[in-house]
């Protein structure tokens, strides 16, 4: 099946600075690419859709400031978290979708920890 | 809007044993997908199985299948022989499909955690 990775795994900041997670489709073109962020023991929540050369499209209550997301190529999308606090501490998870028929396959995760 | 309900947080089965996760959705639309994701420990979201819902014929993949009642809005999925390697949260999908020919965001439940015991 195709395959998703993000880099890095996990990443431990300090609060302030910013961090940078890519989400790379390996073997095949996406054309929309998800941003979803998960809390321990609950369901994903989507945080941003993003289309190929289009400003993302964020869910009601996501900063669009704090979480820049760029998916600059049909392999590529970045989740940038700008100014870091505790509070951003989670796991993200990238999922990118191909064309028809639209399945959609998820990366391995980042566990970001802001100290 | 579409909401998806996995009212079991946790359940528990005994190796070789069959196990069956409710999943029930509320949606107005005709033409969507249904599907049942896997997350092991390694959180690595790994689908399970897909259903169709123009299709009446209920999907299956190996030891997995679904049980698909369209009028009721249900959708659950029965694991057989489970395995250890079974033991995993367990997230019901819902992502409706358009005239236009393109698929919306997918819309997660809760998520059922299984235990599978020697």
């Amino acid at each position: 099946g195709a395959v998703v990775s993000q880099h890095p795994s996990w990443v431990i900041c300090k609060s302030g600075t910013s961090v940078k997670i890519e989400c790379r489709s390996l073997d095949f073109q996406a054309t929309t690419m998800f941003w979803y962020r998960q809390f321990p023991k609950q369901s994903l929540m989507l945080m941003a859709t993003s289309n190929e050369g289009s400003k993302a499209t964020y869910e009601q209550g996501v900063e669009k400031d704090k979480f820049l997301i760029n998916h600059a190529s049909l392999t590529l999308s970045t989740l940038t978290v700008t100014s870091a606090h505790p509070e951003d501490s989670s796991f993200y998870i990238c999922s990118a979708r191909d064309r028809i028929p639209y399945e959609q396959y998820f990366g391995p995760g980042t566990r970001l920890t802001v100290t | 809007a579409q909401t998806v309900t996995q009212s079991q947080p946790e359940m528990s089965v005994q190796e070789a044993e069959t196990v069956t996760l409710s999943c029930t959705y509320d949606t107005s639309e005709s033409d969507y997908y249904l599907f049942w994701y896997k997350q092991p420990p390694s959180r690595q979201m790994i689908l399970v199985i897909r259903q169709e819902a123009y299709k009446q014929q209920n999907a299956t993949e190996n030891r997995f299948s679904v049980n698909f009642q369209k009028a009721a809005k249900s959708f659950s999925l029965k694991i057989s022989d489970s395995q250890l390697g079974d033991a995993a949260m367990y997230f019901c999908a819902y992502r409706r499909w358009f005239a236009t020919g393109t698929a919306s965001k997918l819309t997660f439940g809760t998520g059922t955690r299984l235990q599978v015991t020697l």
